[in-house]
């Protein structure tokens, strides 16, 4: 059972444009959701992460909108850029015994110049 | 450079063999994991160790794979008679103090078993 969803597989974003992605959970014991970004060939890079305590959090262009009775959270990239292009993971995880991540399937945005 | 750091990059094996893999964690965190990551998918979690100590299997790794910490500081994964469906990119993550829920991943390792 994918203990995350993440859509939409694929994105296409205009450079400027605002690039979302949208992620849903089942287990109400995570309380940690973590935005990585990955490049072909690299191992995930942590991007961005929010507790369940707040509803958004912002660090330069990316921000994490998290919305806990919904069990659901999106980034969005503000002013999309060509370095941007990557395959992006959000992951949930904390209060599992391991405290291991469990990882979204992942969306490969394209932005375009 | 203080990241984490995994040894090989790539390894190339034939169905059958035995291969090591190696993950050197950020200097002083004490807790190390290992996902496998399929093309297309995200990271899926293989393994925990709290220093040396080995805390968590996922049911993915079966008596095939054995992962060690032996001093609390690097870390090993091994496969054994190694099959096709195990080809895939290993990647190491290193978490600091308790409490603190950041994983940092290496490069990964890249394994092709032909």
């Amino acid at each position: 059972q994918q203990q995350v969803k993440q859509s939409p597989q694929s994105l296409i974003v205009q450079k400027g444009g605002i690039s979302i992605i949208n992620c849903a959970y089942e287990n109400t014991a995570f309380d940690y959701f973590p935005w990585y970004q990955q490049f072909p060939g690299k191992g995930p890079a942590l991007l961005i992460a929010i507790r369940p305590d707040v509803s958004e959090k912002k660090e330069g262009r990316f921000t994490i909108s998290f919305n806990k009775s919904a069990k659901q959270f999106s980034l969005h990239i503000m002013d999309s850029q060509p370095g941007d292009s990557a395959t992006y993971f959000c992951a949930a995880g904390g209060q599992t015994g391991a405290n291991n991540l469990f990882f979204g399937t992942g969306t490969r945005l394209t932005v375009i110049p | 450079d203080t990241g984490v750091s995994q040894n090989p990059r790539h390894k190339i094996t034939k169905r059958g063999q035995n291969v090591t893999f190696r993950c050197d964690p950020i200097s002083e965190h004490n807790r190390l994991y290992w996902y496998r990551q399929t093309l297309g998918q995200g990271p899926e979690f293989l393994t925990y160790f709290q220093n040396e100590a080995q805390l968590e299997k996922s049911r993915l790794l079966s008596d095939r794979f054995s992962a060690e910490r032996p001093k609390g500081s690097f870390s090993t994964l091994e496969i054994q008679r190694t099959e096709q469906g195990d080809s895939a990119m290993y990647l190491c993550a290193s978490v600091g103090f308790a409490g603190t829920y950041e994983q940092y991943f290496g490069p990964g390792t890249r394994l092709t078993v032909t």
